[in-house]
């Protein structure tokens, strides 16, 4: 249980052109689901987080215009990076939380497998 | 600033040994506390969590938590090749919310020599 899913895995791209993520929960749903960024040998950095049905809140210094957050269904959520440059290459991984009967969640979230963005 | 402390490593051990390692924090009232790991290339995988002081075993491994010292731990018992990875170490910044996001450290490379 609790798989998530990320598509593409994989995307090379030329600097300017728009990418879309998408980001699936297949077994449960997800009220929220989380956005981040790792560059190499660094640690996951929080981007945002989206809720169903509502706007992403965009962690300090992260650009919302740039990177575009839909969360479309409890099961889905999008993340376009728009007008994209080399320094936005880096690993994307989305991560979401288990939605529990009351509307309550748990703390703990459960991970894509990650899509890996080149910006030449 | 909200802060999660690693030593990054490498921790190098052989096969069988116990590893240990170890996480500072700087929001002493954060509540819930995740260890996952990481393959290179690959996304995290939840290894275990804990809310409350005291230990938490599951299978070979082990998380501790000390509030007052502001210190989680992950020991990991017969260690194995496989266990080779990155041991990221998570703290949920959002107490009294229900956000939930997570604060990562920069993680701890471990390798298990045969």
């Amino acid at each position: 249980g609790a798989v998530v899913s990320q598509h593409p895995s994989r995307v090379i791209c030329k600097s300017g052109t728009s990418v879309k993520i998408e980001c699936r929960s297949l077994d449960f749903q997800a009220t929220t689901m989380f956005w981040y960024r790792q560059f190499p040998k660094q640690s996951l950095m929080l981007m945002a987080t989206s809720n169903e049905g509502s706007k992403a809140t965009y962690e300090q210094g992260v650009e919302k215009d740039k990177f575009l957050i839909n969360h479309a269904s409890l099961t889905l959520s999008t993340l376009t990076v728009t007008s994209a440059h080399p320094e936005d290459s880096s690993f994307y991984i989305c991560s979401a939380r288990v939605a529990l009967a009351g509307g309550y969640s748990t703390d703990t979230q459960y991970f894509g497998p990650g899509t890996r963005l080149t910006v030449l | 600033q909200k802060e999660v402390e690693q030593n990054s490593g490498p921790l190098s051990v052989p096969e069988g040994a116990i590893a240990s390692l170890n996480c500072t924090y700087s929001d002493r009232g954060s509540q819930s506390f995740f260890w996952y790991r990481q393959y290179s290339g690959k996304s995290p995988e939840l290894i275990m969590f804990i809310y409350s002081n005291g230990d938490k075993e599951d299978g070979r491994f082990t998380a501790q938590l000390n509030k007052a010292s502001q210190y989680v731990s992950l020991l990991i018992r017969d260690s194995q090749p496989s266990d080779s990875a990155t041991y990221l170490c998570a703290v949920n910044i959002d107490r009294g919310s229900t956000l939930g996001r997570l604060y990562f450290g920069r993680g701890t490379q471990l390798t298990v020599w045969p």
